[in-house]
């Protein structure tokens, strides 16, 4: 069955502080992996995708990496701002899965606050 | 920049009545989906929709539940005879080719059933 984990569940930091959320798959066979923003009742918004060929990709103030020996992502977020407080949410799209959604499989995400 | 939009922002119903979501993909699309998200839990995929038919469904898209799109704009998702546990957001999502395309979403509809 495919799954997406994500970790930590929540976390707080201090404005203009690093972070960076991990993400676990087990998709298969893969095809893409994005990442997300969702602010509190709104829809989500892509930040990043990243295929098999790629290993880190880059925003802004974000940068997703990838292995996909290992099967992990992790978005790191730099200088972090009072905005960028929301959820992150890692989904993997399986190709040619027919599984729903084009494959996409939907991390749970990590609530990220930022305090000033 | 164009965007997906919905209405209502917010859709109150009693239990048992029925509910339209409306959503205006972007005008270029061709690939439409349906995704709702109970609250704190994960976002779940439920329809697909291309070329006028519904392409895949998830085992939460019962009959209970059919889509639309009436026109060239409009795509709607109807819940007959609402139940509380229907009771999440609702997102709307659409893209334009097929395969690793990106998915736009809409700021989604809360629904919430009493």
């Amino acid at each position: 069955k495919n799954q997406v984990e994500q970790s930590p569940q929540s976390l707080i930091i201090l404005e203009g502080k690093n972070c960076t959320l991990q993400c676990n798959y087990t998709v298969s066979p893969f095809s893409n992996l994005r990442w997300y923003k969702q602010d509190t009742g709104r829809g989500p918004v892509s930040l990043t995708i990243m295929t098999f060929s790629e290993n880190t990709k880059s925003n802004g103030r974000y940068t997703a990496t990838l292995d996909a020996d290992t099967k992990q992502s992790s978005l790191h977020i730099t200088a972090s701002q009072l905005s960028d407080s929301a959820s992150y949410i890692c989904v993997v799209s399986a190709r040619y899965s027919g599984g729903g959604a084009d494959g996409l499989t939907f991390g749970k995400g990590t609530h990220l606050i930022i305090q000033p | 920049e164009p965007e997906v939009t919905q209405t209502p922002s917010h859709q109150v119903t009693q239990m048992g009545q029925e509910v339209i979501l409306r959503c205006v993909p972007i005008s270029n699309h061709l690939y439409f989906y349906w995704y709702r998200q109970i609250l704190g839990q994960k976002v779940e995929f439920l329809v697909s929709f291309y070329n006028n038919e519904i392409s895949e469904k998830s085992e939460i898209f019962d009959d209970q539940f059919s889509v639309e799109r009436p026109d060239g704009s409009n795509f709607t998702l109807k819940i007959r005879s609402t139940k509380l546990e229907d009771s999440a957001m609702y997102f709307c999502a659409s893209k334009y080719r097929t395969g690793d395309d990106e998915q736009y979403f809409g700021p989604g509809t809360r629904l919430t059933v009493t």
